[in-house]
């Protein structure tokens, strides 16, 4: 069955160290998404691509990156952590229909900086 | 720009009883409004979408949800509450579907007592 998954699902890093969060899908979506959930602002887009090559900046940004190489993979890099960054990460993945349409969502990955 | 706006980060029902979130959005374009359906620990699941053609939409596990142009809202009910409807709830808006960016509220926990 297709799915997507993120590695690793818990990571504790320090300030000021670079984390890459992996992000996988096998449902062969050009859409994908990343996105940081805290509580008391639902999810917050942070970076997204609509195909290979294709990235864009969300509503929270800054001290993220992404890159997309290939159309299963879009890694997620924190340049310089710092504990604001401190979240549960979500990558999301979707087709490109033109109406409707729907996200699937991997499990998340716990991210603590200290 | 799009958002959404979940009224009440926290509703209790008791088992069997009528189930009401309540989502409102701002959106400059007709939008594609979504119910997205989070467990503990897990990543979001579509509940449901509306996507222009029937105003009540039915989504899984008998919840339902009605788009009001006139009071920009897209509450979502269920008649009768079960213990296994115990969740966190996001109501989303797109300006281009629910494949592409997706805008996120808040969220509404909703506790379930037997």
């Amino acid at each position: 069955d297709a799915e997507i998954t993120q590695s690793p699902r818990h990571k504790i890093t320090e300030t000021g160290r670079q984390v890459t969060l992996a992000c996988h899908q096998t449902w062969n979506h050009n859409n994908m998404f990343w996105y940081r959930q805290d509580l008391g602002h639902g999810l917050r887009l942070i970076h997204y691509s609509y195909g290979v090559q294709d990235t864009n900046k969300g509503e929270v940004s800054d001290g993220y990156s992404v890159s997309r190489s290939n159309t299963e993979d879009l890694p997620l890099t924190l340049e310089s952590a710092a504990s604001s960054q401190t979240s549960v990460y979500f990558c999301a993945s979707s087709e490109s229909p033109g109406t409707g349409g729907e996200q699937y969502f991997g499990p998340g990955t716990r991210l603590t900086v200290t | 720009a799009q958002s959404v706006t979940q009224l009440g980060s926290h509703v209790s029902v008791s088992e069997g009883a009528l189930v009401l979130l309540r989502c409102n959005y701002s959106s400059s374009v007709p939008p594609y409004l979504f119910w997205y359906v989070q467990y503990p620990n897990q990543g979001l699941q579509l509940l449901l979408k509306y996507t222009s053609a029937a105003t009540l939409v039915k989504g899984i596990n008998g919840f339902e949800a009605e788009f009001k142009k006139s009071e920009t809202s897209f509450h979502l009910t269920k008649p009768s509450a079960h213990m296994s409807d115990a969740a966190e709830y996001f109501c989303a808006v797109s300006d281009r579907g629910g494949g592409f960016k997706t805008i996120f509220g808040a969220g509404t926990r909703l506790f379930v007592k037997a």
